[in-house]
């Protein structure tokens, strides 16, 4: 069974400051990739997702990951962030083909002002 | 587009009664899932429906029930309710984009049992 590792369970960051936040999963195959962020008071929106092709994805609100498929690994990535960015921010995973996502346990982001 | 809805949004019920959940989603999605939220476990799946049909299926009792009907329009059912269901449970719809499908969450119903 697939799973994913989010070791940081709570980041506390400076407004401007730089975000990286890991995740890393196990799994053999071939996967699909996504963070999703859950705001205060919000459901779950997505934040990006990779499928294939560049390793290097983009998403919305100036927010990056890289998939390192040799350290199944695919962190995420903000160069600067804002007092809005505070959330909680959930990597998942599934296998290519099925389409039951396998979730971390969360990180949460506090930044403050 | 209207987002994926789920009603009630909030529920309480007490031990051993049964509980049904229903979930709208996005228009043109035709795959539902289902998951659970809880502070202990995080987010965990329950299952998929698809053309009315369940795709696949996560580690759950079979008090935890759903089906999908023809307007892709799904509800879950969960039967003689234990303390432990206490979650919020999250409903997602889909749809297939090359090679992988995307889903996008509702609100959530959360469901409190006494």
């Amino acid at each position: 069974a697939q799973s994913v590792s989010q070791h940081n369970h709570h980041v506390i960051l400076s407004e401007a400051a730089s975000l990286e936040l890991g995740c890393n999963y196990s799994y053999g195959g071939t996967v699909n990739l996504f963070w999703y962020v859950q705001y205060p008071g919000q459901h779950l929106q997505l934040l990006l997702k990779y499928f294939s092709g560049d390793p290097l994805v983009k998403g919305i609100k100036g927010f990056e990951a890289e998939f390192i498929k040799s350290k199944f690994s695919f962190n995420l990535r903000k160069p600067s962030v804002q007092w809005s960015d505070t959330a909680e921010y959930f990597c998942a995973v599934n296998a290519y083909g099925a389409n039951n996502l396998f979730f971390g346990t969360g990180t949460r982001l506090t930044v403050i002002p | 587009k209207a987002g994926v809805t789920q009603t009630p949004r909030y529920l309480i019920k007490t031990r051993g009664q049964q509980v049904t959940l229903s979930c709208s989603p996005i228009s043109g999605h035709r795959s539902v899932s289902w998951y659970q939220q809880t502070p202990g476990q995080g987010l965990q799946f329950l299952f998929e429906y698809f053309s009315e049909t369940q795709r696949n299926k996560g580690n759950f009792p079979g008090r935890f029930s759903g089906r999908q009907f023809s307007n892709s329009r799904s509800e879950m059912n969960v039967s003689t309710l234990e303390l432990g269901d206490s979650a919020l449970y999250l409903c997602a719809s889909s749809f297939r984009q090359g090679a992988g499908e995307t889903q996008y969450f509702g609100p959530g119903t959360r469901l409190l049992v006494l």
